[in-house]
């Protein structure tokens, strides 16, 4: 099976700033890698798709970077409906596995 | 819009068994691999099941295998999870998620494992 480790797994931050997170693969996985976003209470939402492409209709602070077994997903300038909790989804093989989630929090 | 609904939930005795429905619309169910996901309280994401659009191609977590059996019905635009052998640790939301990549996500419902 493929780990996904991502880091970090909590940060406090404040509007405007930049945030950046990493999800880090146990093996190459090409470009095989989604960013997903769930606010409490609420299905997630896909954000980011093929490492770096953005989902229609997301923010384009959003973006993300990488390809292999390292990643990035980075959000220019933190916005108040950005505080929630970010996972990186591996769909390179099955079992699908995501990384531990990262919660952003407010500072 | 796409949209994926699920039922189902609820409180169900260790040992006992549930069927879990997601009911998809806005597209073209019949044309697209689905899965199963779930999340404990308080805790993270966790894939459990995918099935191909025509059934051929099945696969589980370890966590559930042997216990929990995925199928669908295109022409009821339905996907289903059937739940054997619950126990405790199957607590959890579970949501419904289209394709094999994961692009959309049902609003989740939530399965209780207690005595």
């Amino acid at each position: 099976d493929i780990q996904m480790t991502q880091s970090p797994s909590s940060l406090s931050a404040s509007v405007g700033d930049r945030v950046t997170i990493t999800c880090r693969a146990s093996q190459g996985i090409r470009n095989d890698l989604d960013w997903h976003q769930q606010k409490p209470g609420k299905a997630p939402k896909r954000l980011i798709y093929a490492a770096s492409s953005l989902q229609s209709g997301v923010p384009s602070r959003f973006s993300g970077s990488g390809s292999g077994t390292e990643f990035t997903l980075t959000i220019s300038s933190l916005q108040p409906e950005d505080f929630a909790t970010y996972y990186c989804l591996q769909h390179n093989s099955y079992p699908r596995t995501f990384g531990q989630g990262t919660k952003v929090e407010i500072k | 819009e796409v949209q994926l609904v699920e039922s189902g939930g609820g409180l169900v005795q260790p040992g006992g068994s549930l069927r879990l429905s997601c009911v998809a619309s806005g597209f073209t169910f019949s044309s697209y691999n689905m899965n199963w996901v779930r999340q404990a309280p308080g805790k993270g994401l966790e894939w459990i099941s995918y099935i191909s659009i025509s059934s051929s191609t099945i696969y589980y977590a370890d966590s559930v295998k042997g216990r929990f059996t995925i199928s669908r019905d295109n022409a009821k635009n339905s996907l289903y999870l059937q739940m054997n052998s619950l126990r405790d640790e199957d607590t959890a939301v579970y949501y419904c998620a289209r394709n094999e990549w994961i692009d959309y996500w049902g609003q989740g419902t939530l399965v209780t494992v207690s005595s």
